[in-house]
């Protein structure tokens, strides 16, 4: 069974640039995470979704991103525009939503903003 | 406020030997604990976890302890590895609410040949 896929895994963009981040979860998980993993850190969560709905986006900078999941499938984080902060590694995560689930990652994607 | 705390980023550890790797947490209201390993270039990857309701769990060589009067859970490697040299990080999740996990900073393990 393929596990969580995310594209790119590595961009490279200047700064006040757009980018987009690529998730697709690992088939039949309704939750859908997207964490931000800063230098050194552990993994924050940044929107969590059930099927297509996003059911907490607290944390999401929401000036400057935004993320959705159509189809309550694949999903698509953009940042727009991006600032030299926003260097940092973006994780998909998948959960099959039923209870204390465990949460499968993907690689993520590594973003440096020049 | 860091309610996950990995106050050691550091481990080594030599090949055989038992390593121990340590979590502390402040929220009383997390009720399922996790522990994820890392590579270089890759997402985290789940290795094992414990509910609250237990106190130990066992999977082939990890054990996690979890002491809740402590809120302290640690990890046991028997025996280590050259490839379980990896970061290790604690997550806790409260089944309700955010039911988003909290992670800790995470402890680089290196086990020497």
């Amino acid at each position: 069974e393929a596990g969580v896929v995310q594209s790119p895994r590595y961009k490279i963009i200047e700064k006040k640039q757009p980018v987009a981040f690529w998730c697709n979860p690992i088939s039949g998980h309704n939750t859908l995470y997207w964490y931000l993993q800063n230098l050194g850190q552990g993994p924050e969560l940044l929107i969590r979704y059930e099927n297509e709905e996003a059911v907490d986006d607290s944390q999401l900078p929401k000036d400057r991103f935004s993320a959705e999941r159509l189809k309550g499938v694949d999903s698509t984080l953009k940042i727009q525009p991006a600032e030299l902060g926003d260097s940092a590694v973006y994780l998909c995560a998948s959960s099959s939503g039923q209870g204390k689930e465990t949460q499968y990652f993907g690689p993520g994607t590594r973003l440096l903003v020049l | 406020d860091q309610q996950v705390k990995q106050n050691s980023p550091s481990l080594s550890v030599q090949e055989g030997r038992i390593s121990i790797l340590n979590c502390d947490y402040t929220n009383s209201m997390f009720d399922y604990f996790l522990w994820y390993k890392k590579y270089p270039a890759e997402g985290p990857t789940f290795l094992i976890s414990i509910s609250s309701i237990k106190d130990k769990n066992e999977d082939g060589r990890f054990t996690v302890f979890l002491n809740k009067s402590a809120k302290h859970l640690s990890l046991h490697i028997v025996p280590s590895q050259p490839g379980d040299s990896a970061v290790y990080f604690c997550a806790a999740l409260k089944d309700t609410g955010r039911r988003a996990l909290t992670f800790g900073s995470g402890t680089r393990l290196q086990v020497q040949p």
